[in-house]
């Protein structure tokens, strides 16, 4: 079945460190891929998305690219903030039921002045 | 932006007793919602889908007699967990989706934190 395997936390990084978090997926055809970041008290909220090979999903200076030869759509930022601590979720939504997404067990990014 | 409200952010109860979570869509309605669970250190799980004026739809493996689902209208969704065991302790996630948007516009609630004794 989908899956979605995510590096485990926590991730501990300095201040305009840069930032690397690995996901990878198994999936039936090409599903799209999702980011999601949680801020402490809230709800998860979309960062960047992909919809098919090749992409590359951005947003507030994280990065991700699609990359179907590896399975994978690691999450990337080259200089992280404080304000960046928050828990990480990769998705994916499967290609029979655009509703239906398969999550990542997150990771939490924790980022040191 | 979209607001999805869950509540409540963390209960505790007793071995038996029955827990509901209740996921508002606050500015927009959402004929369709989705209930999640996750346990320490894994996945978010998706658990069932829940259809405004219908039954729910579960994933394999999920109790609907334990989990109950109750979508009453196109901006509330209920859980109950009945006769909560400490193994339902758990994290419960809501996630909804504007009526007729693509999968993109999905909003998802802060969870609940639930313990049982």
């Amino acid at each position: 079945g989908d899956s979605v395997t995510q590096m485990e936390g926590p991730v501990t990084l300095s201040e305009e460190a840069f930032l690397t978090i690995n996901c990878t997926y198994t999936a039936t055809g090409y599903p799209s891929l999702f980011w999601y970041v949680q801020y402490p008290g809230e709800g998860l909220q979309l960062l960047l998305k992909a919809t098919k090979a090749d992409d590359k999903g951005s947003n507030k200076g994280f990065e991700a690219t699609y990359r179907k030869e590896t399975t994978s759509f690691h999450l990337e930022k080259g200089s992280v903030q404080v304000s960046d601590s928050a828990v990480y979720f990769c998705a994916l939504s499967a290609i029979y039921n655009f509703n239906k997404f398969y999550f990542g067990s997150g990771t939490k990014l924790n980022v040191k002045p | 932006g979209a607001v999805v409200s869950q509540h409540p952010s963390r209960v505790i109860c007793k071995s038996g007793t029955s827990v509901k979570i209740e996921c508002r869509s606050l500015d927009f309605q959402a004929t369709t919602m989705f209930w999640y669970r996750q346990f320490p250190k894994q996945s978010l799980m998706l658990m069932a889908t829940s259809n405004e004026g219908s039954k729910a739809t579960y994933e394999q493996g999920v109790e609907k007699d334990k989990f109950l689902i109750n979508h009453a209208s196109l901006t509330l969704s209920t859980l109950t967990v009945t006769s909560a065991h400490p193994e339902d302790s758990s994290f419960y996630i809501c996630s909804a989706s504007p009526a007729g948007r693509s999968n993109e516009k999905l909003f998802f609630g802060s969870g609940t934190q639930l313990s049982v004794l």
